[in-house]
């Protein structure tokens, strides 16, 4: 069962510009999302959350978008950076565990 | 304890053989969960465990897989009579409990497991 879903497995955007990052999801009992980043041989690292009765959070270059009546939210990144360069993974979670998507793979050019 | 503590990073077994993956949660997480990352795949839920209770299991694979996170030690993921298809870098995290929920977890680096 795909609770959460990443339909692009990839995005490459020019450093400077905006990179936006996308996610859906099916259960609407998730109260928490999260966004998580990864470089390769380590393990995920929280970048930032949104909670289900906001529709906006924002932290420096990062911001989440949660649209909850289309089950959808996004991650926006500006200005790009070649160090974001990363596999980012979109997670939601109820009273319990975490679920998470199968990733977006962002490269920054330089 | 910087962080989340996973050993071993590598581990090569033949197929038939036992594997053992060890997570040791941030001080002050009672909460662990293991994950797997299959190659180009996300990350699947296995198992939510707290200190001798299994809390989740429905993302266990029902035959060969089994976890444990007791009193003292470390959380224990074991896989008996592997095979190849279990290849894959298994990632713990841990939490602090329910109440964090806002933050989410702390992952380890990850076991990357192979099966010759």
């Amino acid at each position: 069962d795909q609770q959460v879903k990443q339909n692009s497995p990839s995005l490459s955007v020019q450093e400077g510009r905006i990179s936006i990052l996308n996610c859906d999801y099916t259960n609407s009992m998730f109260d928490y999302f999260l966004w998580y980043k990864k470089y390769p041989a380590e393990g995920p690292t929280f970048l930032i959350s949104i909670s289900s009765i906001k529709d906006k959070n924002e932290d420096g270059r990062f911001t989440v978008f949660l649209n909850k009546s289309a089950k959808h939210l996004s991650l926006h990144i500006v200005p790009s950076q070649p160090g974001d360069s990363a596999v980012y993974f979109c997670a939601a979670r109820t009273t319990g565990d975490m679920r998470f998507g199968a990733g977006t793979r962002l490269t920054v050019k330089p | 304890n910087a962080g989340v503590m996973q050993n071993p990073r590598h581990l090569v077994r033949r197929r038939g053989q036992e594997a053992r993956l060890r997570c040791s949660p941030m001080k002050g997480h009672s909460h662990v969960y293991w994950y797997r990352q299959l190659p180009e795949e996300g990350l699947k839920f296995m198992v939510y465990l707290q200190k001798e209770n299994i809390i989740d299991e429905s993302g266990m694979p029902k035959e060969r897989f089994s976890a444990e996170f007791p009193k003292e030690g470390p959380s224990i993921l074991r896989i008996q009579q592997v095979v190849r298809g279990d290849s894959a870098a298994y990632f713990c995290a841990s939490s602090p409990g329910q109440g964090a929920r806002s933050y989410g977890y702390t992952f380890g680096s990850g076991t990357r497991l192979t099966v010759v």
